[in-house]
Order: structure tokens, then sequence, then C-alpha cells
């Protein structure tokens, strides 16, 4: 598995500020993975962050809106700017591992930021 | 077109018995992987179990397994022994090539184990 350490784990904001959220990773990954979750909604990929590149973006999400840093190996940073309470979700990263045994490759997640725009 | 569909949104279940959450996917491609998470209250997704296409054998992890039909394009996921633990928002996800890291997750089911 991985360790993943996600920061702040949830935060409420006035609309129109930003917010950005760390991702930690124990050891180093080619790969990190930021998702969005609205409210009794399923999983939706925002963007993947490479490192020593620009992030890709999934079609309905900007760099603009989601600016992503990935400056070294094992951290990146998402963040939601200029919110509205349309952006209250929670926002989790991911990283990629290979797992022993049958499985291949394996996305694991970190706790999640709750983000709550007033 | 929906690629990974979970058409129950809520079940519950005794304490001790087992309980069976439905997933169909759709696909073209020949190589895809099959992924079952586990998201509680508290917001995290936990990975449970991994079915690959040409895996022969179901999965089986503890107290999870994951019934796979191929022909009938489903990866339905068993938990045996429920606990209150247990009590969670399950998600299917389909990975559609090797090379792909794209996940695609279906809605999810709540799981509410009852003692």
């Amino acid at each position: 598995s991985a360790v993943i350490s996600q920061k702040p784990s949830r935060d409420i904001c006035q609309r129109g500020t930003s917010l950005t959220i760390q991702c930690q990773v124990d050891s180093q990954v080619t790969m990190m993975f930021w998702y969005r979750q609205q409210p009794g909604q399923s999983l939706t990929l925002i963007a993947t962050a490479n490192q020593g590149s620009e992030a890709t973006y999934e079609s309905g999400f900007v760099i603009d809106k989601f600016p992503i840093s990935r400056p070294n190996l094992t951290f990146s940073t998402l963040t939601v700017s200029n919110m509205s309470p349309e952006d209250s979700s929670i926002y989790l990263c991911s990283v990629e591992r290979t797992s022993g045994g049958r499985a291949k490759n394996i996305q694991y997640f970190g706790a999640g930021t709750r983000l709550s725009v007033l | 077109a929906q690629k990974i569909t979970q058409t129950q949104p809520g079940m519950f279940v005794q304490e001790k018995e087992a309980v069976t959450l439905d997933c169909t996917y759709d696909t073209s491609d020949q190589s895809y992987g099959l992924f079952w998470y586990k998201q509680p209250s508290s917001g995290e997704m936990i990975f449970l179990i991994y079915q690959g296409s040409y895996d022969e054998q179901n999965a089986t992890e503890g107290r999870y397994s994951l019934n796979f039909q191929k022909a009938r394009k489903s990866a339905n996921l068993v938990i045996s022994a429920s606990q209150l633990g247990d009590s969670a928002m399950y998600f299917c996800a389909m990975r559609e090539a090797p090379n792909d890291y794209k996940l695609s997750f279906g809605a999810g089911t709540t799981v509410t184990v009852r003692a």
C-alpha cells in the first residue's frame, strides 16, 4: 500500500477565496492524481500530476480554476481558486503502486479534504 | 454511456451475515481491471480487492470476494460475516487498459450493518 498524508483534512472557506491542499507520499511515485467527490456523488478525476511537467486535466476542469504543482516525486498541491459554494466537495489525492500478488497497479488514496464554501 | 453501474443505492445487512453488492461494467477492451473501494464516513477511500480481466479465478481478500462473471460483465463484491465496521459506502471502479491509469467509478452503494 502507500502512506499518503493530505492536508488540511477539512476547511470552511468564504466564496471568492482560494485553498491549497497538500498531498505527501511516503515514497517516490511517478504519477499523482487529484479527484473531486461532490456531496452524495462518486469520484471524478480532476487531473494527473507528473513531476517536471504540467498537469493533465480532464474534461470540465481547467488549470485556472484548479492549478496543480508537483515539485518533486513525493509531493503535490491542488489549489481550488476563486471558490463558490459549488466547489464544496471532498478532494482526494491518490498515487499508483504496483501491488504484489495478483494485482498490478493499484491506486491508493489519501484521507481526503472536506471543503465547505460559504 | 455509464461505464460502471451500481444499481443498489443502499443496503441493510444483519451482523454476521453475508451481503452481495452488484456491479456491472461496460467496456470493449479485452484487458481491464476491476476494483472495489470502501469509503467510511470519514471520507477516505480504502482499496479492498482487484480482479483482472484475464484472471481465471475469482479474487479473494479475507472476508471480501469478487464474483466475476465476464460474459455478463459483472463484478459483484461479497462481504462475508458482516461486522459493524463494514458500514460504509462501497464503490466499484474499472481501469480499461493496462497502461491507462484512469479509474471510472460507479455511483456507490451504502451498506449499513445492523447489530
